[in-house]
């Protein structure tokens, strides 16, 4: 069964905090993606990566780096979090040119 | 203007209505699209991918207009558990970035018996 894992489900972080959340697949996915789903926003994409080391943004990247150094591990990082980052996180990864994203549960993040 | 717009609903429907969708999308760029199921606090997951000739799985019907821009999303004999919210997706490809797959803010349906 094909697998993309998010390491916390949920999080409570202060403001000023540094925030990782990691997120692996098993499936030998070339693309994955980190978005944000918020009420009213829907999924807004933050950042994705079509291989290992490489990195773009999205349409909501401030606040927010990303690291990919193997091809199975891509995490989220917010280096100072902040209220306005409170949201559920979700991973996503794609074979190349197919448009069938595996999704993890989420990662709810609650910022103090 | 947003990348990928969908009417937010919610579409209130009785069973074995037939209920239809739009999504409009900005990038005449885009290549692929999609439609994605989300049921209350779980993950999307995909329905079905939309051709240019229009596909069909069971009840569901899938169409593209290019020329439009717009993606449509027939549902037909509809049954209580086709309650969720519906998800449009674009995908604009670059040799240089790979897939980029944008969501619609998503369509709510409820169905009623």
């Amino acid at each position: 069964d094909v697998k993309v894992t998010q390491s916390s489900r949920y999080l409570v972080k202060r403001t000023g905090e540094k925030v990782f959340l990691e997120c692996v697949q098993d499936m030998d996915h070339e693309n994955m993606f980190w978005y944000r789903q918020d009420p009213g926003l829907g999924l807004r994409l933050i950042y994705f990566s079509y291989d290992v080391k490489m990195k773009e943004k999205g349409d909501i990247p401030e606040g927010y780096s990303v690291s990919r150094e193997k091809k199975e591990r891509f995490s989220l990082i917010l280096e100072s979090a902040s209220t306005n980052q409170t949201s559920m996180y979700l991973c996503a990864s794609t074979a190349a040119n197919t448009g069938e994203l595996f999704f993890g549960e989420g990662s709810r993040l609650t910022v103090l | 203007r947003k990348e990928v717009e969908q009417d937010p609903g919610p579409f209130n429907v009785p069973e074995g209505a037939t209920v239809a969708f739009n999504c409009t999308y900005s990038n005449s760029a885009s290549q692929s699209f999609f439609w994605y199921r989300q049921d209350c606090r779980k993950e999307p997951k995909l329905l079905m991918s939309v051709y240019s000739s229009g596909n069909e799985d069971g009840r569901f019907t899938a169409q593209l207009n290019r020329a439009s821009q717009y993606i449509s999303l027939l549902i037909r004999d509809s049954k209580l558990s086709d309650s969720a919210t519906y998800l449009c997706v674009v995908n604009v490809w670059k040799k240089s970035s790979g897939d980029k797959l944008t969501f619609g803010t998503g369509t709510r349906l409820a169905v009623r018996p």
